[in-house]
């Protein structure tokens, strides 16, 4: 069983620029989340998505984006990066309806806007 | 507004005694409650979860007791090991949705020899 993957793990960016972020859900799992983490905090929630639709959003503006495609691997894009930009995003699976909230995390990527 | 509030950044604990990681919530629309645990460079893993209907579950050296009075929940781990050394997250999901997991700013456990 192949579990999450992302990447890539770490990249720097500047101010302005655009980003896209790539996921692999595990196996068998059709629902994907995103959560950023940013240092001394918690993940917190910007969307999921299931079977290709956003399904959630947290409170993250517009130029936070995101895809899932037909084998539910995904994508967050981040347009107009800001400093505050900079975290660790992490991907989570999950099977989907009917979960008790129990998530799949990948090592996520570390981004770093200067 | 933090509804997922783990008031302690850090706690040291000898290897074998019980170490207890609390948290405390404000939304009483959760309905499920879980702890994750994460080690540097790595993502979080699943330790153990509870339903809001009941007020214990136990896994192996885990066991996590939720009061809903009080809106708190603590993780006791029992005997504690050199390997729980982690930063503890504790999470809860908002009802019946499993879009929304809020979690806390996390825990860092020392397990000291």
């Amino acid at each position: 069983e192949t579990g999450v993957t992302q990447s890539p793990t770490h990249l720097i960016k500047t101010r302005g620029q655009q980003v896209t972020l790539r996921c692999s859900s595990q196996s068998g799992h059709n629902t994907v989340s995103w959560y950023q983490q940013a240092l001394g905090q918690g993940p917190q929630f910007i969307f999921q998505y299931y079977r290709e639709e956003e399904n959630g959003r947290g409170n993250f503006p517009p130029r936070f984006s995101g895809l899932q495609f037909p084998n539910y691997s995904s994508e967050l894009n981040v347009n107009a990066l800001e400093l505050d930009d900079s975290a660790l995003y992490l991907c989570a699976s999950s099977p989907g309806t009917g979960n008790t909230g129990e998530l799949f995390f990948g090592e996520g990527s570390r981004l770093t806007v200067l | 507004d933090q509804q997922v509030k783990q008031n302690s950044p850090s706690l040291s604990v000898q290897e074998g005694r019980i170490s207890i990681l609390n948290c405390d919530y404000t939304n009483s629309m959760f309905d499920y409650f879980l702890w994750y645990k994460k080690y540097p460079a790595e993502g979080p893993t699943f330790l153990i979860s509870i339903s809001s209907i009941k007020d214990k579950n136990e896994d192996g050296r885990f066991t996590v007791f939720l009061n809903k009075s009080a809106k708190h929940l603590s993780l006791h781990i029992v005997p504690s090991q050199p390997g729980d050394s982690a930063v503890y997250f504790c999470a809860a999901r908002y009802g019946n949705r499993d879009d929304k997991i809020i979690f806390g700013k996390g825990t860092r456990l020392h397990i000291l020899p």
